[in-house]
């Protein structure tokens, strides 16, 4: 039972356009979402949260935005950069004494020069 | 570099026989997670230790096991290894080893069962 999807293995967009990374979960007891960065070879970085109390957290070139109803999250960057060429994994927790994470299946990014 | 480390970083061994991966958390990290990543697949979140105790568990086959020790590095034992255990096996780590806390990962260790 996958709680939280990720339904476009990969994306493709040209440098300085916008990338926009889709999650949905199925779990009305999440309550905390977060987006990891993956390079190869490397453990997974984190880059952004958003806490279920809100519908848009924002970091630089990186926004989060969480519609509760629809149990959807998107991660938009702005301009993209060949840089951020990399695996980006969604993943969710609920409130409680665990800090549990349980993520998408990612997708792969890829930012065209 | 995430301050968390994994050891080793490729493991190659044949079926039914055992291995321990090591891990030692970020300085200040009370808490370790271990997640386990197969082929195209997301993490799957295996276990969670807090100061030494288990505080969560996940869908950790009972072959394997894990703890976590007084200096809070943390072992995971796969025994009776199987041909679908070969995966990468990530280490987290993070403060409190609560919600609402970053993870921070380890370079993981690749498992290659033959």
């Amino acid at each position: 039972d996958q709680q939280v999807k990720q339904n476009s293995p990969s994306l493709s967009v040209q440098e300085g356009r916008i990338s926009i990374l889709n999650c949905d979960y199925t779990n009305s007891m999440f309550d905390y979402f977060l987006w990891y960065k993956k390079y190869p070879a490397e453990g997974p970085t984190f880059l952004i949260s958003i806490s279920s109390i809100k519908d848009k957290n924002e970091d630089g070139r990186f926004t989060v935005f969480l519609n509760k109803s629809a149990k959807h999250l998107s991660l938009h960057i702005v301009p993209s950069q060949p840089g951020d060429s990399a695996v980006y994994f969604c993943a969710a927790s609920a409130s409680g004494n665990t800090g549990k994470l349980i993520f998408g299946q990612g997708t792969t990014l890829q930012v065209k020069p | 570099d995430s301050g968390v480390t994994q050891t080793p970083k490729h493991l190659i061994t044949a079926t039914g026989q055992r291995v321990t991966l090591r891990c030692s958390p970020r300085s200040g990290d009370l808490s370790v997670y271990w997640y386990q990543q197969s082929l195209d697949q997301g993490l799957q979140f295996l276990i969670q230790y807090y100061n030494g105790e288990e505080r969560a568990k996940g869908n950790i086959l009972e072959r394997f096991s894990a703890q976590q020790f007084p200096d809070l590095h943390s072992e995971l034992n796969l025994s009776s290894l199987e041909l679908g255990d070969s995966a990468l096996y990530f280490c987290a780590s993070s403060v409190e080893g609560l919600p609402r806390e970053a993870q921070y990962f380890g370079p993981g260790t690749r498992l290659l069962v033959l």
